[in-house]
């Protein structure tokens, strides 16, 4: 199963794009890309999922390399609520028994600066 | 909406005291599960419930019981408080099961746990 692998820390204008890269090079087929993100000391907030296909809404797009090894979320134009902890998250395997989970790694640290 | 609600949001424990967290959906989904993240971490999966009544282990179920007695409220318990159960718990509901299908989650604001 897949792990990801994300940028400890980026930082981002106000008002321009902030442009998030993960690379998950052993992603099976059929498994989503999911993206959370964590504003300090609040529970993860959803924003964004893909199989194949690049997808938007109403917070960010997600743009999926056709080889499906790497991912960038988009947040079109940040402003300082963006600053959280984004994770880009694959399903994990766990006590090798076909037990599954969603890990939350470190995910990546952006700093939107006015 | 209150979405899922988790209480209290900050406790204190002695060593080998007990308590239990109460995890609160009103969502009507099937599927819940407790979180648990240490400073400058990620979140690690400590048990989930695939419905009413049921459990199952996460990746790190060791020190903690869980228990599914209504659809709507999923709760967590440590018999035997240890400080390296310090740590930030979060809750989580989902329509359908997260890693099997495009489906999200919905976390709590989360319980800031001390055992000293």
């Amino acid at each position: 199963d897949a792990k990801t692998t994300q940028p400890t820390s980026m930082d981002c204008a106000e008002g321009r794009a902030a442009n998030l890269p993960c690379n998950h090079s052993t992603i099976s087929g059929n498994e989503y890309v999911y993206w959370y993100r964590q504003i300090h000391s609040q529970g993860p907030q959803y924003i964004i999922h893909g199989l194949k296909n690049n997808e938007t809404n109403e917070m960010a797009s997600l743009i999926i390399t056709e080889d499906r090894k790497s991912s960038t979320l988009i947040l079109p134009h940040a402003t300082l609520r963006d600053t959280a902890v984004y994770y880009c998250i694959v399903r994990v395997e766990y006590s090798g028994a076909g037990s599954y989970q969603l890990t939350f790694g470190k995910g990546t640290k952006l700093s939107v600066i006015p | 909406n209150a979405g899922v609600t988790q209480t209290p949001k900050f406790r204190v424990l002695k060593t080998g005291q007990s308590m239990t967290l109460l995890c609160a959906q009103d969502m009507n989904h099937e599927y819940m599960y407790w979180y648990r993240q240490d400073p400058g971490m990620g979140l690690r999966l400590i048990h989930y419930s695939v419905g009413e009544g049921t459990t199952a282990k996460g990746e790190v179920p060791d020190g903690y019981n869980v228990s599914r007695l209504k659809k709507q409220n999923f709760l967590l318990g440590l018999e035997s408080a240890a400080p390296s159960q310090t740590s930030v718990y979060f809750c989580a509901s989902s329509y359908n099961i997260l890693w099997v299908t495009n489906t999200e989650a919905f976390f709590g604001q989360g319980t800031r746990l001390t055992v000293v």
